[in-house]
């Protein structure tokens, strides 16, 4: 299975710190997408990295993608309270367009 | 404006009861998705229509059964409704293997 794995679960932070996620996963990637969730809302697309890029910055957001590791983390710099949602990473394999999730990394940024 | 609408919002029903879910797209796109998303927000795909031809069916029980009408629409439908079947279900769409845009979801309860 490709699924991928989010690490913190949880997250709990202050407003104004800088918050980092991080995602594993298992097998190879045609990109690799975040998306965030609102508690009882869809779910929005925040950026995506494809497998031959290694950063891309989206106004406040940081993603870096480590294919040798499998690894991507999401960097939110000073954090705001409408910041606090749950964080889903999101693969796809090299045949298409189905999407594996994370387990998402929920995060409470307190005012 | 919406871009991925889904109706019902809600959706409350006995066990045993047959229930659809509509779904549709404004946005032009080619492949839509049904997501379903349980207790522990996680989220795991069903199925995927490209131009209106199923690409994607997961191990899904056939009591569910996707039903794409045109490229702008994918309902699903749900027969002898379970316990286990309450979650929130996702639509999404896309342009091929791009990014995807969820709809706002719906919630099934099955009592």
């Amino acid at each position: 299975s490709q699924q991928g794995e989010e690490d913190p679960q949880a997250l709990s932070i202050q407003e104004g710190e800088n918050a980092t996620m991080n995602c594993s996963y298992k097998t190879s990637i045609n990109n690799l997408q975040w998306y965030r969730q609102n508690s009882g809302r869809g779910l929005v697309h925040l950026i995506l990295i494809r497998s031959n890029e290694r950063e891309k910055h989206s106004g406040r957001l940081r993603v870096t993608l480590d294919t040798s590791k499998k690894s991507s983390s999401l960097l939110i710099t000073a954090s705001r309270a409408a910041d606090t949602a749950s964080y889903f990473c999101a693969t796809d394999g090299t045949s298409g367009s189905r999407l594996t999730f994370g387990e998402g990394t929920q995060l409470t940024v307190n005012p | 404006d919406t871009a991925v609408s889904q109706t019902p919002k809600y959706l409350v029903t006995q066990m045993g009861n047959d229930k659809s879910i509509k779904c549709e797209q404004n946005l032009g796109h080619d492949t839509m998705y049904w997501y379903k998303q349980d207790s522990k927000k996680f989220l795991k795909i069903m199925f995927s229509y490209n131009n209106k031809e199923l690409i994607i069916n997961e191990t899904v029980p056939n009591r569910f059964s996707p039903k794409s009408p045109d490229k702008a629409h994918l309902n699903l439908h749900i027969n002898s409704l379970e316990l286990g079947d309450s979650a929130v279900y996702f639509c999404a769409s896309s342009q091929w293997a791009d990014t995807q845009y969820f709809g706002p979801g719906t919630r099934l309860t099955v009592l």
